[in-house]
């Protein structure tokens, strides 16, 4: 079945970055997309951007520019999402999901990750 | 950029009762809208997607409809497992991935 397997939870001081893996199983990785969304605490969904496993094209959520990168290994059928310069916001659960590749790019998402907590604390 | 509104933010309905959530887009997305339905402490799943595509093992009693700037998620008997957030959500046009704010079905 297709499966997204991600990471384990992080702690990370301010300032510093983590990156966050999401291995994929269970169909052909470079069909699709990846992408990465995260939810703080109580909130909702924010969307942080995708890449392409297809050529490696990313496209990232406006606010998130300069501070992530998305990268892909398809030896290893395995995403990764690098955030730096973390700050206390930052904290939330970050999922990876499988992101359909349609004609204008990202498509819907499907399945998740099981999500990995990312927090930032002093 | 084009925002996501979803309306209401929460809701209270009985056990069988028609439910409808509605997601309003700030500018014209043809049909790219998908649904995701998140239970408490659990990972998003995807319900619907082109605003009325039906993903394959989701309940029949979940139907979407819209087009351009007004959709809808219809849960046709509500069921007790049905208690979540749900999302909307617009994919496909710059800039490319926007969620709603979520609304919160409870059990009444």
């Amino acid at each position: 079945q297709v499966q997204l397997v991600q990471s384990g939870a992080e702690v990370k001081k301010p300032g510093a970055s983590v990156k966050v893996s999401c291995k994929a199983s269970g169909y052909t990785f470079t069909s699709y997309g990846i992408s990465w969304v995260r939810q703080a605490p109580g909130q909702g969904l924010e969307w942080m951007g995708w890449i392409s496993a297809y050529n490696g094209n990313t496209n990232y959520a406006q606010k998130l520019q300069g501070r992530v990168t998305m990268t892909t290994d398809t030896s290893t059928s395995t995403a990764y999402m690098e955030l730096r310069s973390l700050r206390s916001d930052d904290t939330a659960v970050y999922y990876c999901a499988r992101a359909v590749i349609t004609f204008g790019g990202v498509g819907w998402f499907d399945p998740w990750g099981q999500g990995t907590l990312v927090t930032v604390s002093s | 950029d084009i925002q996501m509104t979803q309306s209401p933010s929460s809701l209270s309905a009985s056990v069988g009762d028609r439910v409808t959530i509605t997601c309003r887009a700030s500018q014209g997305i043809s049909n790219y809208l998908a649904w995701y339905q998140q239970k408490p402490g659990k990972v998003p799943k995807l319900l619907i997607y082109a605003a009325s595509t039906l993903q394959s093992g989701v309940p029949s009693r979940f139907s979407g409809s819209g087009s351009g700037t007004d959709f809808t998620l219809t849960i046709s008997s509500l069921q007790p497992e049905d208690v979540a957030t749900y999302y909307c959500q617009k994919y496909n046009s710059a800039p490319r991935v926007t969620f709603g704010q979520g609304t919160k079905v409870e059990i009444k």
